[in-house]
């Protein structure tokens, strides 16, 4: 385990639809990022959020956006669903910034239908 | 992308011996190198990093060497047990995009015959 959470474990919507997927760093850690892991693409880097502010962006598309709370949990929002957004969503957390050591949670698994 | 396209490389290893996973990463300017290992339905886990002043480090059954000369990353897991089989992923960090972010490798299923 550990110690990165994220809630739902499964999601299933429909195509147009907008879904929220939450995730709670380890105790500690500041840095919170976002991960997708399709069939086709691997495991590719979304966004980095530092202590509530946005770090780094990656791969991430216009219809999704993330924030960090003060509690330091994060929010990711995926809008206007497509089918090809059916994916594993994982999120990492880190010490700080500069630490890279990531430690993952066990992903929300998306399916749009 | 960062992240090429999956066919991903399969290893079968008997259990008891000791396996090597290889891996050949893009960045000369990554100073930092991670290997995870990601079972069935669940998110990938540490095992063991380096960084790119060392050309290898040991934990606990695993060892990772690091040739930088090449960009070239391997995992050697000794005495593999049943447990050890998973998709086993390397990270680089490129040190000159000013992010966190790591890059994965396309990954290795490695699996543990009895």
């Amino acid at each position: 385990d550990s110690g990165v959470t994220q809630t739902p474990k499964h999601l299933i919507t429909a195509t147009g639809q907008r879904v929220t997927l939450r995730c709670s760093p380890r105790s500690g850690d500041l840095s919170v990022y976002w991960y997708q892991q399709s069939l086709d693409q691997g495991l590719q880097f979304l966004i980095q959020y530092y202590n509530g502010e946005e770090r780094a962006k990656g791969n991430i598309l216009e219809r999704f956006s993330a924030q960090q709370f003060p509690d330091l949990h994060s929010e990711l929002n995926l809008s206007s669903l497509e089918l090809g957004d059916s994916a594993l969503y994982f999120c990492a957390s880190s010490l700080s910034g500069l630490s890279a050591t990531q430690y993952f949670g066990p992903g929300t698994r998306l399916l749009v239908l | 992308g960062e992240s090429v396209g999956l066919h991903l490389p399969t290893l079968s290893v008997q259990e008891g011996d000791n396996s090597i996973i290889n891996c050949a990463y893009s960045n000369s300017a990554s100073d930092y190198f991670i290997w995870y290992k990601q079972e069935s339905g669940k998110g990938p886990q540490f095992i063991i990093d380096i960084r790119s002043n060392m050309d290898k480090r040991q934990g606990q059954r695993v060892t990772v060497l690091l040739n930088k000369t090449v960009k070239h990353l391997s995992l050697q897991i000794a005495a593999t047990q049943p447990g050890d089989s998973a998709v086993y992923f390397c990270a680089e960090r490129p040190a000159n995009q000013g992010a966190q972010k790591l890059v994965f490798g396309q990954g290795t299923r490695l699996t543990i015959n009895p």
